[in-house]
């Protein structure tokens, strides 16, 4: 079956340092993939899509990639700051259906001082 | 940017009882969702809403479930008869239709649902 699939231990970094963090897919092949941030409590927000022929996409310190090969999307924060702290997301739109967003489990990045 | 409200914040039923959940979407936006995430646990789809039909819906989605936009506006997710497992955060979005044809989503805030 299709799968989006995160680690869901959370990733626990010093500010200042770069935040990586993985979005594996198995048994398809999306054609775009979406990173959402989520604060406790809060629904999720859109930070950036990349779409499957673009290798890297930038915003600000983000920086996405999306490797076709090894199915595998990293999001990046530089310079991470103890606000980046919230659970990341990645999602994508399984083959078959035109409209179905369907969410990783998410990784909680907590950004210390 | 424009907000997808959802009301109530929190709602708290007695099981098999009946409740709806309200949003009022992005106006001129066409396509809802509604999504759900039991504490601790991933975000998962529910239903999606297109020109005042069912898209596209989830295995979760039984006849339990129903979705209506009753006024045009607002946009309503029915649980007939609540089960302790229906507990969760309830989040309606809708697209953002400026990014290609690619489904980016506008979430709300959620309605936090208890069934005791």
């Amino acid at each position: 079956s299709q799968k989006i699939e995160q680690n869901s231990e959370a990733l626990n970094i010093q500010e200042g340092k770069t935040a990586t963090l993985t979005c594996n897919y198995t048994n398809y092949s999306p054609a775009y993939l979406q990173w959402y941030r989520q604060d406790p409590g809060r629904g999720p927000v859109f930070l950036l899509l990349i779409r499957e022929n673009e290798k890297e996409k930038r915003k600000e310190r983000l920086k996405v990639t999306f490797d076709t090969t090894l199915k595998q999307s990293l999001f990046h924060i530089t310079a991470s700051q103890p606000a980046d702290s919230a659970t990341y997301l990645c999602a994508s739109i399984n083959t078959g259906t035109a409209s179905k967003l369907t969410f990783g489990t998410g990784t909680r990045l907590q950004v210390t001082l | 940017e424009p907000e997808v409200t959802q009301t109530p914040s929190h709602q708290v039923t007695q099981m098999g009882q009946e409740v709806i959940l309200r949003c009022v979407p992005i106006s001129n936006h066409l396509y809802f969702y509604w999504y759900r995430q039991i504490l601790g646990q991933k975000v998962e789809f529910l239903v999606s809403f297109y020109n005042n039909e069912i898209s596209e819906k989830s295995e979760i989605f039984d006849d339990q479930f129903s979705v209506e936009r009753p006024d045009g506006s607002n946009f309503t997710l029915k649980i007939r008869s609540t089960k302790l497992e229906d507990s969760a955060m309830y989040f309606c979005a809708t697209v953002t239709g400026d990014h290609s044809g690619a489904n980016v989503l506008t979430f709300g805030a959620g309605s936090r649902l208890t069934v005791l």
